[in-house]
């Protein structure tokens, strides 16, 4: 079946340097992209999203862009803390029965931030 | 905003025995839940999800059981566990046409 993968389990970059988290989604009537951070022994926490009208969107230091004709997605960190280590997912939305919708979730970066 | 209660945080059990798990939510009705489960290092996968109370979908066929007893309430459940239910189990409501909230999980391991 169709799902979303990483390019990259995992990721080590300096503090203070920006971090680029790729994703890659095969399934091309997907509408909405949501990446979460997950730290450890926690539950996946919203970071941000886009819609698939959209290339780019940009939240408190980090941006998201969709390139939909690669299905490609990236998580773009500006000036990366200790606090950002965390494992990231991306989600992508897809409608299934009469009101839920279902995320499928790529098998995420671990990114670890170096002092 | 929806608020998530899972518990326990953790959890040992013996191969065969019973299991049980809890999830409430606040803040919302009718919402729609989810129970996911992610292995060590892995990514997160569909369990059960629930559009309304009694109504439940099977994504993956498992040892495991869900029940949505009340609106707010989803209980994901095992008559006899086996060693390949360990992980971590995850709790989500639908808080938008898009997006979820996850709860803070459950970490199960069956010895």
């Amino acid at each position: 079946g169709e799902s979303v993968g990483l390019h990259l389990p995992t990721l080590s970059v300096q503090e203070g340097d920006n971090s680029i988290i790729n994703c890659a989604y095969s399934n091309s009537a997907s509408d909405y992209f949501i990446w979460y951070k997950q730290e450890s022994g926690k539950g996946p926490q919203f970071i941000i999203d886009i819609r698939s009208n959209m290339d780019k969107r940009q939240g408190q230091r980090v941006t998201v862009l969709l390139n939909k004709t690669v299905k490609h997605l990236s998580l773009q960190i500006a000036a990366t803390q200790p606090g950002d280590s965390a494992v990231y997912f991306c989600a992508e939305n897809r409608g299934f029965g009469s009101s839920a919708r279902q995320l499928t979730f790529g098998s995420g970066t671990q990114l670890t931030v170096l002092p | 905003s929806q608020t998530i209660h899972q518990w326990p945080a953790t959890l040992v059990q013996p191969v065969g025995s019973p299991l049980s798990l809890e999830c409430t939510v606040e803040g919302t009705s009718n919402p729609n839940l989810y129970w996911y489960r992610q292995a060590a290092g892995r990514g997160l996968q569909l369990l059960f999800y629930s559009v309304g109370i009694g109504q439940i979908s099977s994504e993956v066929p498992q040892n495991l059981s869900a029940s949505r007893p009340q609106d707010r309430q989803f209980i994901l459940s095992s008559k006899k566990l086996l060693l390949s239910d360990s992980g971590f189990y995850l709790c989500a409501c639908q808080d938008s046409a898009y997006g979820y909230t996850f709860g803070s999980g459950t970490r199960l391991t069956v010895v």
